[in-house]
């Protein structure tokens, strides 16, 4: 699986969009771009996912540069409920199975 | 519809103790998955399931095993406890194909 690289930490404040960015210039073609978050130790939550169109729903954007080696996450208005770490992930199915590979990912914290 | 279950949710074991960290789900996905987070890290993956009656490992199946007899139940077997072992594992899910996977709330497991 690609490997992904993300910064370590950013802020936002509320009710600003918040963009987060992650690198994965190894990515091949039939590899999709998930992201995931994980709001305290609570168990990772699916976000958004995409192969090489923009993508919107409910929560976020995502934006996925024509080249495929970078993305952005996009909070469109955050809110201090938004404040967790940002997983983003390059997976290829196994049988079906998502073999998910987590980074470090990006602490994305929200201010008042 | 509860989605994914985890027992216990906490659990302090002794040096070569053995026991069972059940997961169940209800969304009768075909496809399971055992996850480690270690401080400050990202999710490694242990096992996963395709379907009942078939396992694999992940990236760090030593120390556990595995066994999927029906859809809704995937336990995780620590054999022989050890320190090293210490973490918070996670139970996920999935259905078919590129879908978003849920994940249970997490067992926190100390080993002294």
């Amino acid at each position: 699986d690609a490997k992904t690289t993300q910064p370590p930490s950013m802020d936002c404040a509320e009710g600003r969009a918040a963009n987060l960015p992650c690198n994965h210039s190894t990515i091949s073609g039939n590899e999709y771009v998930y992201w995931y978050r994980q709001i305290h130790s609570q168990g990772p939550q699916y976000i958004i996912h995409g192969l090489k169109n923009n993508e919107t729903n409910e929560m976020a954007s995502l934006i996925i540069t024509e080249d495929r080696k970078s993305s952005t996450l996009i909070l469109p208005h955050a809110t201090l409920r938004d404040t967790a770490v940002y997983y983003c992930i390059v997976l290829l199915l196994i049988q079906g199975a998502q073999k998910l590979v987590f980074g470090q990912g990006t602490r994305l914290t929200i201010n008042p | 519809n509860a989605g994914v279950t985890q027992t216990p949710k906490f659990q302090v074991l002794k040096t070569g103790q053995s026991m069972t960290l059940q997961c169940a789900q209800d969304m009768n996905h075909e496809y399971m998955s055992w996850y480690r987070q270690d401080p400050g890290m990202g999710l490694r993956l242990i096992h996963y399931s395709v379907g009942a009656g078939i396992t694999d490992q992940g990236e760090v199946p030593n120390g556990y095993n595995v066994s999927r007899s029906t859809t809704e139940d995937f336990p995780l077997r620590l054999l022989s406890a050890a320190p090293s072992q210490t973490s918070v594992y996670f139970c996920a899910s999935n259905n078919r194909g590129r879908t978003e996977a849920f994940f249970g709330q997490g067992t926190r497991l100390t080993v002294v």
